[in-house]
């Protein structure tokens, strides 16, 4: 069935190292992506967007890659911090207008 | 400019009992969201809104239900409220159907006891 999902539920790093979190998606008539970071106790906040016509977009420490071939993007952070500790979710509209959720992996940044 | 803003903040409530969340989405935005998170869990969608109609809703039983007003506020109503019902309520709003980032409340966090 079609889905958007998470590779790694958790993934841990040190502070200043870079983090990958990767999602994969299964409708390639899916064209527009978000990545959502939501602290504990809060909204999901937005990150970043890419949309179908784009393969790579950066932002302030953050970089996304859309790989439509393989249907996969990923989240880059670089020089990770402890305040980016958060749930990471990616969110994919399929041209239905609502955005549809992944699990969500958990980053944890250790000092 | 305001963000989209939900209340209450926390809600608890007797099994049975029925539950009315709001939501005030950001100025300018007329699509209205609402999703349920599950402790631990993804987001799962429940009612969209959009120009004071409902557009779609996620697989959740009838009592789960809601309304948008003229000033594209919204309304979430769950009735005869069970244990599982019990899960952070989000709220998010969006300018263009979807096509633009949607941007989220807080949440209101629905304990059912």
């Amino acid at each position: 069935g079609e889905s958007v999902g998470l590779h790694l539920p958790t993934l841990s790093v040190q502070e200043g190292d870079n983090s990958i979190i990767n999602c994969a998606y299964s409708n390639s008539a899916s064209d527009y992506f978000i990545w959502y970071k939501q602290e504990s106790g809060k909204g999901p906040q937005f990150i970043i967007d890419i949309r179908s016509n784009m393969d790579k977009r950066q932002g302030q420490r953050v970089t996304v890659l859309l790989n439509k071939t393989v249907k996969h993007l990923s989240l880059q952070i670089a020089a990770t911090q402890p305040g980016d500790s958060a749930v990471y979710f990616c969110a994919e509209n399929r041209g239905s207008y609502i955005p549809t959720f992944g699990r969500g992996t958990s980053l944890i940044v250790h000092p | 400019e305001a963000g989209v803003t939900q209340s209450p903040t926390h809600l608890i409530k007797t099994r049975g009992q029925q539950a009315t969340l709001r939501c005030s989405p950001i100025s300018g935005h007329t699509s209205v969201y609402w999703y349920q998170q599950a402790l631990g869990l993804g987001l799962q969608f429940l009612l969209w809104y959009d120009e004071g109609e409902e557009r779609n809703r996620g697989n959740f039983p009838p009592r789960f239900s809601g309304r948008q007003f003229p000033n594209y506020s919204s309304e979430l109503n769950v009735n005869a409220l069970e244990l599982e019902d019990s899960a952070l309520y989000l709220c998010a709003s969006s300018r263009d159907r979807g096509q633009d980032e949607a941007f989220f409340g807080q949440g209101t966090r629905l304990t059912v006891v």
